[in-house]
């Protein structure tokens, strides 16, 4: 069973557009949500991380917005850029735990 | 700093074979975690260890086994393959292992099983 449900599978932006990726949860003891970009031929990078004491954390073009009532968190890329295009991942863990949960990835494109 | 180190790139095994594949994590991590990573299923949790110790281990057979030295470096086996053993597998360390302590994934052993 899939603990982190990510949509959608694959997206298409122009250059300049926004990008938002979904997730949803249900383990409610999940308390960290981090995202996580790959490229062909690398393995997945951290690009940004929210804990559910806040409702959204932005670090340059990047956006998490977070819904704690609604177990749903989101990623948006403001001004997507071609070099954006790549696979990115949601992911969930408990704090105490040691464990990380993906969801199944979102491949995205951004056309010139 | 190095970033974590993963061992052979590419793969290719026989069904019944077994295999082994090395994980240098970043000089200070204590914590080695293997995923496995295939198209539609995302990334899944094999194991992971923290100074030698197993903690904790994903819903794969007995097949898959790790183990960690005392350098933290870490190695993971699997035995008798299968032709759904094929994916890209990924190791990830970091400091503590607990949840929210970031993970640093090497670039992965892409195995595939003829």
């Amino acid at each position: 069973q899939q603990q982190v449900k990510q949509s959608p599978q694959s997206l298409i932006v122009q250059k300049g557009g926004i990008s938002i990726i979904n997730c949803a949860y249900e383990n409610t003891a999940f308390d960290y949500f981090p995202w996580y970009q790959q490229f062909p031929g690398k393995g997945p990078a951290l690009l940004i991380a929210i804990r559910p004491d806040v409702s959204e954390k932005k670090e340059g073009r990047f956006t998490i917005s977070f819904n704690k009532s609604a177990k749903q968190f989101s990623l948006h890329i403001m001004d997507s850029q071609p070099g954006d295009s790549a696979t990115y991942f949601c992911a969930a863990s408990i704090s105490t735990g040691n464990q990380f949960y993906f969801g199944t990835g979102t491949s995205l494109t951004v056309i010139p | 700093k190095a970033g974590v180190t993963q061992t052979p790139r590419y793969l290719i095994k026989t069904r019944g074979q077994q295999v082994t594949l090395s994980c240098s994590p970043i000089s200070g991590h204590r914590s080695v975690s293997w995923y496995q990573q295939t198209p539609g299923q995302g990334l899944q949790f094999l194991f992971e260890y923290f100074s030698e110790t197993q903690r904790n281990k994903g819903n794969f057979p007995g097949r898959f086994s790790g183990r960690q030295f005392s350098n933290s470096r870490s190695e993971m086996n699997v035995s008798t393959l299968e032709l759904g053993d094929s994916a890209l597998y990924l190791c990830a360390s970091s400091l503590a292992g607990r949840g929210q302590s970031p993970l640093h994934f090497g670039n992965g052993t892409r195995l595939t099983v003829t």
